[in-house]
């Protein structure tokens, strides 16, 4: 596709289980971007890839949470033993390359709620 | 580290009426500066941007100029319609060695813009 795809758009699920988020950047976007969106905390950067490499997790929220990215395309984020708190909108992003003036390119978000 | 403050909102216009957003931001270096807007429904899109101080972005009638001095990149309209109903996100890139090229947003303003 043209843009930014994410799966599911929505998804529902109890306290405890794992969950796992798709990400499909735009053709030929090496680099891509893991944020979340909550009412209480804003925007959120969460974790940055340059082609199938993430140099630094450390915005990862807590050790429940992972992602990989593999033949520098598709990108997973798994949480594992979901918390209440991990209800958020998750966001993808995509960008030619890792520089602050190539623009990123947004997802739809996955809407996440835990029971 | 960065940061970026912008106007809470909301901010109810009416339709015709001169619009300014506030934002200032905290970063070391050169940052690249960033309007995002988000519609009710919608993914987040970038709206303009500026990578060097004095830049002016501008796109769909929106401005911005990134000043150094003042640490500015204040979003502009002269006259919004209804369709510009939406919330807008302030956004930097830092430009330390150690950036990893991710956005990190203020809070968001809520405009309403009424008939």
């Amino acid at each position: 596709g043209a843009g930014v795809s994410q799966s599911p758009s929505n998804k529902v699920t109890e306290k405890g289980k794992d969950v796992e988020l798709r990400c499909d950047p735009i053709s030929g976007h090496t680099a891509l971007y893991w944020y979340r969106q909550s009412l209480g905390q804003g925007l959120e950067f969460l974790i940055y890839f340059q082609g199938n490499s993430a140099p630094d997790k450390s915005g990862l929220p807590s050790d429940r949470f992972s992602a990989e990215r593999t033949g520098g395309s598709v990108s997973t984020l798994t949480i594992q033993r979901t918390q209440q708190e991990d209800s958020a909108v998750y966001l993808c992003a995509s960008s030619l390359g890792g520089k602050g003036n190539q623009p990123q390119h947004f997802g739809d978000g996955t809407r996440l709620s835990i029971l | 580290g960065d940061s970026v403050t912008q106007m809470e909102g909301p901010v109810t216009l009416s339709e015709e009426a001169f619009l300014t957003i506030n934002c200032t931001y905290t970063a070391t270096g050169y940052p690249s500066l960033f309007w995002y807007v988000q519609y009710p429904g919608e993914g987040l899109q970038l709206l303009l941007k500026a990578t060097k101080a004095d830049d002016k972005g501008s796109n769909k009638g929106f401005e911005a100029t990134y000043r150094k001095e003042t640490t500015s990149f204040h979003l502009e309209k002269g006259s919004v319609q209804v369709s510009d109903s939406a919330v807008y996100f302030c956004a930097l890139v830092g430009d330390y060695g150690g950036s990893q090229g991710n956005l990190i947003f203020g809070k968001g303003t809520k405009l309403s813009v009424k008939p």
